[in-house]
């Protein structure tokens, strides 16, 4: 299994707090990304990283913002989460972009704000 | 959408038997994936199959594409228990302005003992 360490695995929060969740990878790949799951819309892509400090937009990146200072870590932040951010989380890495190779993912963070 | 839509949403079979995917698109493609889910648990990529390529084989799965259809199927021979999870298809898609991976919404797929 590609090093893929997403923490933590659950949460549980109140609306309005700001939530951090974090992605480590250990294989060294350019690329990382952040989606999230939902019933009925399969897997959507929040934003994503190509490089240290490089990051980009996805399909839904609305009440999210993200960093990445080190090639291993990438940070998905809700300043103020709202229950329609009641989801499951996914990291994923790359070594390159635009869907020409692929992804590899971590195991999840199911985040359920109140 | 741009997203593939897998066909069937669900799919209930017996062990030992064969089970069949399909994932339509309305877009040209440069390669065609598919990933497995275990609940719970992130998604594993399976294959890879590039527009210029009809089928893949690895292991007891067979990818075919037929890209004048915008379709590709996924095959799993003799299925096994472990079998059972969510398969999804992925292509590359504009969005945004650059070109990204843009999932289906899979199909569940349980193999009963």
């Amino acid at each position: 299994d590609a090093g893929i360490t997403q923490s933590p695995r659950h949460k549980v929060t109140e609306t309005g707090t700001p939530v951090t969740l974090r992605c480590h990878q250990t294989e060294n790949h350019r690329y990382m990304y952040w989606y999230r799951q939902d019933p009925g819309h399969g897997l959507r892509l929040i934003h994503y990283s190509y490089g240290v400090k490089d990051t980009d937009k996805g399909e839904v990146s609305d009440g999210y913002s993200v960093s990445r200072s080190k090639t291993e870590d990438f940070l998905l932040t809700l300043e103020s989460a709202t229950s329609s951010q009641t989801s499951v989380y996914f990291c994923a890495i790359s070594e390159s972009g635009g869907g020409r190779e692929p992804q590899h993912f971590g195991d999840g963070t199911r985040l359920s704000i109140l | 959408s741009q997203q593939g839509e897998e066909d069937p949403q669900a799919l209930s079979i017996q062990e030992g038997e064969n089970a069949t995917m399909n994932c339509s698109y309305k877009t040209s493609i440069n390669n065609l994936q598919w990933y497995r889910q275990n609940s719970g648990r992130g998604l594993v990529h399976l294959i890879l199959i590039r527009s210029n390529e009809r089928e893949k084989h690895s292991g007891r799965l067979r990818v075919t594409l037929d890209t004048s259809k915008k379709s590709s199927s996924l095959l799993i021979t003799a299925s096994r228990a472990a079998d059972t999870a969510s398969y999804f298809c992925a292509r590359r898609a504009t969005q945004g302005g650059s070109e990204k991976l843009v999932f289906g919404k899979g199909t569940k797929l349980t193999v009963n003992p």
